[in-house]
């Protein structure tokens, strides 16, 4: 266990709909990570936060946006749900961002939209 | 070409094998390398991490560093059927991201 919760553990929702995933932090760590992991593939970075700032981001529109909380827990919310949302959402904390950033990853929200 | 790349396998090897789990990256500047095993329906987890050219050992895994081939591998010795999984293969370059491989799923037979 790396100490990292995410909610919920799965989720199905119809196309257009918004979503929220909600993930807290392994104690002592201030940076959280956001990954989709689609079948078959390896994750793809999102973006992360770090002292609740968006400390850098990846390859995904801007209806992918997140928040971070002061307790450094933090939210993904994604809009206007496409069919190709469906994946593995999972959340990483880390003490820090940094060239030699371990990750701890919680245990994922499945996303499914119909 | 994709920024790290890793044969998607399935690798096969028998109960008490070495397994040899190889990946490539392309950005030379690349500083920090990771493995992390995923079991199926399960999130990863980090295994090894190595950031200088060589050999890394913890217990019966073995990280190989090679900055100038751009290559970086992972070596299971005495493989048990427990470490049948999906191994990633992840790399940072200094900035914000950890970039990750597509993966290579090991099994090993008993």
């Amino acid at each position: 266990e790396t100490g990292v919760t995410q909610s919920p553990t799965h989720l199905i929702k119809t196309r257009g709909q918004q979503v929220t995933l909600r993930c807290s932090s392994q104690s002592g760590h201030n940076t959280v990570s956001w990954y989709q992991q689609a079948l078959g593939q390896g994750p793809q970075f999102i973006f992360q936060y770090y002292r609740e700032e968006e400390n850098g981001r990846g390859n995904f529109p801007p209806r992918f946006s997140g928040l971070q909380f002061p307790n450094y827990s933090s939210e993904l919310n994604v809009n206007a749900l496409e069919l190709d949302d469906s994946a593995l959402y999972l959340c990483a904390s880390s003490l820090e961002p940094g060239t030699n950033e371990k990750l701890f990853f919680g245990s994922g929200t499945q996303l499914s939209v119909l | 070409q994709k920024e790290v790349e890793q044969n998607s396998g399935p690798l096969s090897v028998p109960e008490g094998a070495i397994a040899s789990l190889n990946c490539t990256y392309s950005d030379r500047v690349s500083q920090s390398f990771f493995w992390y095993r995923q079991y199926s329906g399960k999130s990863p987890e980090l295994i090894m991490s190595i950031y200088s050219n060589g050999d890394k050992e913890d217990g019966r895994f073995t990280a190989q560093l090679n900055k100038a081939s751009q290559y970086v591998s992972l070596l299971i010795r005495d493989s048990q059927p427990s470490d049948s999984a999906t191994y990633l293969c992840a790399v940072r370059n200094g900035g914000f991201k950890t970039i990750f491989g597509a993966g290579t799923r090991l099994f090993v037979k008993a």
